[in-house]
């Protein structure tokens, strides 16, 4: 079946750190891979994504490649600031057979920045 | 922008209770979709809908029902809780099934049963 793998947190970091949060998908077909991100005490917000293979996803100084071969779409930023402490989701959307398309979520990554 | 609306943001209810959480998006999204968050566990999806009057349950539905009457308002229910239904929820939209649509969040609603 479908599913994402997170590497696990906490990551710790010091401000202006560069960042890496691993994310590796297993999917049917071509789906889409999110990231999201999660404020203490906010709901989730779309930080991301991309739709097909090598596309590249940024925003906010953040980018993730979707990578077919090696079923890969990790989060990166050259400088993390205190402000990125948050969860960060990865997920992914796949066609199934019903009417709608589930997001598939990791177990999220908590990013602590400290300054 | 995007607005997903949860009706309550803290609920604490005792067991047994029925409980109505209340979710309107206000973009004519015709996929809605609640979850809930428990630590270690990720997000796990309890229910959706395609259609107003449409559902079809998610992983975990035990204990759960929902009701869309109006494309913008989604209802969880929980009909008599119980203590394990302690837990954040999220409520979700997106505009279509395709799969490069995302999925909006509201704040979640954290509730508490005691």
């Amino acid at each position: 079946g479908n599913s994402v793998t997170q590497m696990e947190g906490p990551v710790t970091l010091s401000e202006e750190a560069f960042l890496t949060i691993n994310c590796t998908y297993t999917a049917t077909g071509y789906p889409s891979l999110f990231w999201y991100v999660q404020y203490p005490g906010e709901g989730l917000q779309l930080l991301l994504k991309a739709t097909k293979a090598d596309d590249k996803g940024s925003n906010k100084g953040f980018e993730a490649t979707y990578r077919k071969e090696t079923t890969s779409f990790h989060l990166e930023k050259g400088s993390v600031q205190v402000s990125d402490s948050a969860v960060y989701f990865c997920a992914l959307k796949t066609l199934s057979g019903g009417a709608t398309n589930k997001l598939i979520f990791g177990t999220g990554t908590l990013l602590a920045v400290q300054p | 922008d995007v607005k997903v609306t949860q009706s309550s943001r803290y609920l604490v209810k005792r067991t047994g209770e029925k409980v109505f959480l209340e979710c309107v998006q206000d973009m004519d999204h015709e996929n809605m979709f609640w979850y809930r968050q428990d630590p270690g566990l990720g997000l796990r999806l309890i229910y959706f809908s395609y259609d107003v009057k449409m559902k079809e349950k998610g992983d975990i539905p035990e204990g759960y029902s929902v009701s869309r009457e109006k494309k913008e308002r989604f209802s969880l229910i929980l009909e008599s809780t119980s203590t394990n239904q302690t837990s954040m929820y999220l409520c979700a939209s997106s505009l279509s099934g395709s799969s490069n649509q995302p999925q909006h969040f509201g704040d979640g609603t954290r509730l508490s049963i005691l």
